[in-house]
């Protein structure tokens, strides 16, 4: 009975590489939200995505992130020439329908050097 | 885009103490929930309340939904030291159908003193 996985846990970048954090659904949930957390702060709506469709991507910066969500496989969030300012914590959430209790993963750290 | 206030932002307390927190809303939602996060750990929720005036239990938590829809309240009796945590309310707009993720508060930091 699996809850939210994601993975890494911990990640390094340094200044201009890529990080790529993956998400895999709890069990028959169909719908993803990525959100981040920055310190000492709430959690931020990111991209809210069913498989193969972007639902809502109103809290993504407009560039350098991007998400998707295949049909098969994890929603993976994606973040191009990361900067130091990207270092945070990224959290995947998961329901079986939208507005439906959302169920959190336990978070990808990001720290960008 | 909505506002979520939530108070305190930090509580030290005596063990044994009740907490009260609570959070309000510039705009109506539909949904209310509460987590709690330990440092390196993703939110865990603790209680949903989906109806206005609603009030649900879990163990030693209560939560209730506000009667505006603009508002809700987490108490924690009898407080013991793993209750130390970060506690967040998160409103959802749409009940259903819709594209919305959470809106979340900026959590209230509780403290136990022995």
């Amino acid at each position: 009975n699996a809850g939210v996985m994601q993975n890494p846990r911990h990640l390094v970048r340094r200044r201009g590489q890529e990080a790529r954090l993956r998400c895999s659904p709890m069990k028959g949930h169909s719908h993803v939200y990525w959100y981040r957390q920055l310190p000492e702060e709430g959690l931020k709506f990111m991209v809210y995505l069913q498989k193969e469709n972007i639902i809502d991507e109103s809290g993504m910066p407009k560039e350098r992130f991007s998400a998707e969500f295949p049909k098969e496989g994890p929603s993976i969030l994606r973040i191009q020439q990361v900067v130091r300012g990207d270092s945070a914590a990224y959290f995947c959430a998961s329901s079986p329908v939208s507005g439906n209790t959302i169920y959190f993963g336990e978070g990808s750290w990001l720290t960008v050097v | 885009g909505q506002q979520l206030n939530q108070s305190p932002q930090s509580m030290f307390i005596q063990e044994g103490e009740d907490v009260s927190m609570n959070c309000t809303s510039s705009s109506i939602f539909n949904t209310w929930l509460w987590y709690k996060q330990d440092p390196g750990e993703g939110p865990v929720l603790l209680i949903a309340l989906y109806k206005a005036g609603e009030l649900t239990s879990n163990g030693r938590l209560t939560a209730q939904f506000g009667i505006t829809r603009k508002d809700s309240f987490l108490n924690i009796s009898a407080s013991i030291p793993s209750d130390v945590g970060i506690y967040f309310c998160a409103g959802q707009e749409d009940s259903g159908g819709g594209a919305d993720g959470l809106t979340f508060g900026k959590g209230t930091h509780l403290i136990i003193q022995p």
